[in-house]
């Protein structure tokens, strides 16, 4: 029974595009994060969040934006989607900002 | 900004032998470790943690952690085939309270 919930699992868009990855954890965590794991790259930290605040941000595109509508919701819209953009997403969260990640099973995003 | 080497890139060991992984930090605020495997197509978990000195184990898995060095070293001893992953190390920083990843170890087990 996933306790962190990305949706959706994969996804096929088309250059120019703009997407929606959900995430949904139901641990009861105040902290959430997005990471990005690629062939070309390792894990790579996006976003933090604490308490639906944004708390740090590594990713240099503004074309990535993360949206907190609940305390237990952070959904990434990527815009102006690019080839380069493909890669699996994972959401993940922790009890408070730093502590021990979980994460969630990724959403595995292609554009052609 | 906190580097974390994670060394050896790539490791073969044989069914049954003993995989040794290596990971460092180069922030002398850290404060707490991590280690996450990942198999092919899944998601990180975490596999055991570590803040003090010393060494922690659990099953066939062994954490040893330097502070002074801050080296940490993850031990698996009777290697099974099903420990063919991705395995990442993860440090936190108590002046960032970041928790920063390394590049991780692919090992492979041999049956």
């Amino acid at each position: 029974d996933p306790k962190i919930i990305q949706k959706p699992k994969y996804l096929v868009a088309v250059t120019g595009s703009e997407k929606i990855l959900i995430c949904e954890q139901y641990l009861g965590h105040n902290a959430m994060y997005w990471y990005r794991q690629s062939a070309k790259k390792p894990l790579e930290f996006m976003f933090s969040y604490s308490y639906q605040k944004l708390m740090d941000n590594q990713t240099a595109s503004s074309r990535f934006q993360p949206q907190s509508s609940k305390k237990n919701h952070l959904d990434l819209q990527i815009t102006a989607l690019k080839p380069d953009d493909s890669a699996t997403y994972f959401c993940a969260s922790s009890q408070s900002s730093a502590e021990t990640l979980y994460f969630g099973s990724g959403t595995r995003l292609t554009v052609l | 900004q906190q580097k974390v080497q994670q060394s050896p890139e790539s490791l073969i060991v044989p069914e049954g032998g003993m995989a040794s992984l290596n990971c460092t930090s180069s922030d002398r605020n850290v404060d707490y470790f991590w280690w996450y495997r990942q198999h092919s197509g899944k998601s990180p978990k975490m596999l055991m943690s570590i803040f003090s000195n010393g060494e922690k184990e659990e099953g066939r898995f062994t954490v040893h952690l330097n502070k002074a060095s801050l080296h940490t070293s993850l031990h698996i001893r009777d290697s099974q085939p099903s420990d063919s992953a991705l395995y990442l190390c993860a440090a936190r920083s108590s002046n960032t309270n970041k928790v920063v990843f390394g590049t991780g170890t692919r090992l492979q087990v041999l049956p």
